[in-house]
């Protein structure tokens, strides 16, 4: 198994509180990402990250910032939570060019905004 | 992205081979045709990928047509663990994976 952990792996927060998630890999892979999957929708991308303090925006990152300051931990931060923000996150990692490697995912983070 | 079409869900007795379709008909010359699967209450995991040629692996075989607008991904001896949301992914260099709805696959025993 890809040496790839979240924390926490379950939260219940209040709206408007801030909250952080945290991927943590040992593989001194290049690429991280954020995804969220709700009921009745695949993985959507939140904010990948190319590189240490290389970012950019995924389909649903609105509410939503990242931050890499080592290649081992990409951070999720929700600034002030808000119900539609209750999903289960993933996060995931990839060696090099997308298109010629495997990503591997973590175990996930399910999140609850009340 | 290309767009992908694949049956919301199929069903397959134990021990018999399964093939799960996808059609990719916008795919360009360059996309790989990835596969993904997320078994109940975990993340995807990886199956196998290709590009034109056929490929095999200990997971899966990857059939690809031969227009590159469709692929099988056979499962050659389905058990019950096999049990899981299929996802066909055309991936371009080195954009993030696009995850569509997949394929909900149920195996009985």
């Amino acid at each position: 198994d890809a040496g790839i952990t979240q924390s926490p792996r379950h939260k219940v927060t209040e709206t408007g509180t801030p909250v952080t998630l945290r991927c943590h890999q040992t593989e001194n892979h290049r690429y991280m990402y954020w995804y969220r999957q709700d009921p009745g929708h695949g993985l959507r991308l939140i904010h990948y990250s190319y590189g240490v303090k290389d970012t950019d925006k995924g389909e649903v990152s609105d509410g939503y910032s990242v931050s890499r300051s080592k290649t081992e931990d990409f951070l999720l931060t929700l600034e002030s939570a808000t119900s539609s923000q209750t999903s289960v996150y993933f996060c995931a990692i990839t060696s090099g060019q997308v298109n010629y490697n495997e990503q591997f995912f973590g175990p996930g983070t399910r999140l609850t905004v009340l | 992205d290309a767009k992908t079409t694949q049956p919301n869900s199929m069903e397959s007795n134990e021990e018999e081979p399964v093939h799960l379709p996808c059609n990719h008909s916008t795919i360009s010359g360059t996309d790989y045709i990835h596969w993904y699967r997320q078994l109940p209450s975990q993340g995807p995991e990886y199956v196998i990928h290709g590009l034109t040629s056929n490929v095999n692996n200990r997971m899966a075989s990857l059939a690809i047509a031969e227009d590159r607008k469709s692929s099988t991904l056979i499962l050659h001896r389905a058990t019950l663990r096999d049990a899981a949301v299929y996802y066909c992914i055309p991936v371009s260099g080195n954009t993030p994976l696009v995850f569509g709805k997949g394929t909900r696959l149920s195996v009985i025993a």
